[in-house]
C-alpha cells in the first residue's frame, strides 16, 4: 500500500511551547489529509479534515487555534499545537487520501507527544 | 455515515480463520464497508474495502451480505501478528473515516 510518513514519532516539549508535527505522502499526491488524536485504550478521535490550499475543518469541540493544519502542498501537511499543556498529551495520527473516488486512507505511524 | 456494531473481542487460535463480524444496518447506498487494523502504538493499517461484491486480497476476504446490512472480515490463516485491533467503518467515497470502539482479536498459539 501506500505510505504516509509522520514526524517526529515521539517528542516531549515543556508546558507553554508550541510542537509541529509533518505528516507526508511519499507515493502519491494526497487531496485529502486527515488529523487523529487517540487516548490510551481509546478508538481514534478526528480531530479535522484538510484539503490541499484551503482551510482545515474541524470537529466539534476541536479548537482550531490551539491545533493550527496547514495543508500547503499534495505531499504535506503539519499539525502545530500550540502553547501545549500536559492534558494535549497524546497519540496524534495522520491519514491521507488521494484522488476523489474510494481510494483508501493511509495512515501514518503516529506521534507519542508528551508535555511535561 | 452509517454507525457500525462489532463484538468487543474474540478470539481464535493461531492457523485457523479469523472471522470478524460487523452490523452496519443503516448503511446507505454510497457508502462503503472499509476494514482497518491497529497494533499496538501504531497507525492503522488499511486491509480491504467493498461495495456491494465480495472482495479478497492478499491479506483478508471480505463478505458483504446482499442487503449490505453485515460484513465479515475474514482472516484465513490467523497468525499471532494478526492481534490487534480490528475497526470496521462504514463511509462515503472520499468521506473523513470515523472510527468506533473495534474488535479486539486475541490470536492464540
Amino acid at each position: 500500500g501506500a505510505v504516509v510518513s509522520q514526524h517526529p514519532s515521539r517528542v516531549i516539549c515543556k508546558s507553554g511551547t508550541s510542537v509541529k508535527i509533518e505528516c507526508r505522502s511519499l507515493d502519491f499526491q494526497a487531496t485529502t489529509m486527515f488529523w487523529y488524536r487517540q487516548f490510551p485504550k481509546k478508538s481514534l478521535m478526528l480531530m479535522a479534515t484538510s484539503n490541499e490550499g484551503s482551510k482545515a475543518t474541524y470537529e466539534q469541540g476541536v479548537e482550531k487555534d490551539k491545533f493550527l493544519i496547514n495543508h500547503a502542498s499534495l505531499t504535506l501537511s503539519t499539525l502545530t499545537v500550540t502553547s501545549a499543556h500536559p492534558e494535549d498529551s497524546s497519540f496524534y495520527i495522520c491519514s491521507a487520501r488521494g484522488g476523489t473516488g474510494d481510494e483508501e486512507a493511509f495512515f501514518g505511524q503516529g506521534t507519542r507527544l508528551t508535555v511535561v | 455515515d452509517a454507525k457500525t456494531t462489532q463484538p468487543p473481542s474474540m478470539d481464535c487460535a493461531e492457523g485457523r480463520a479469523a472471522n470478524l463480524p460487523c452490523n452496519h444496518s443503516t448503511i446507505s447506498g454510497n457508502e462503503y464497508v472499509y476494514w482497518y487494523r491497529q497494533i499496538h502504538s501504531q497507525g492503522p493499517q488499511y486491509i480491504i474495502h467493498g461495495l456491494k461484491n465480495n472482495e479478497t486480497n492478499e491479506m483478508a476476504s471480505l463478505i458483504i451480505t446482499e442487503d449490505r446490512k453485515s460484513s465479515t472480515l475474514i482472516l484465513p490463516h490467523a497468525t499471532l501478528r494478526d492481534t490487534a485491533v480490528y475497526y470496521c467503518i462504514v463511509a462515503g467515497a472520499n468521506s473523513k473515516l470515523t472510527f468506533g470502539k473495534g474488535i479486539t482479536l486475541s490470536v492464540r498459539p
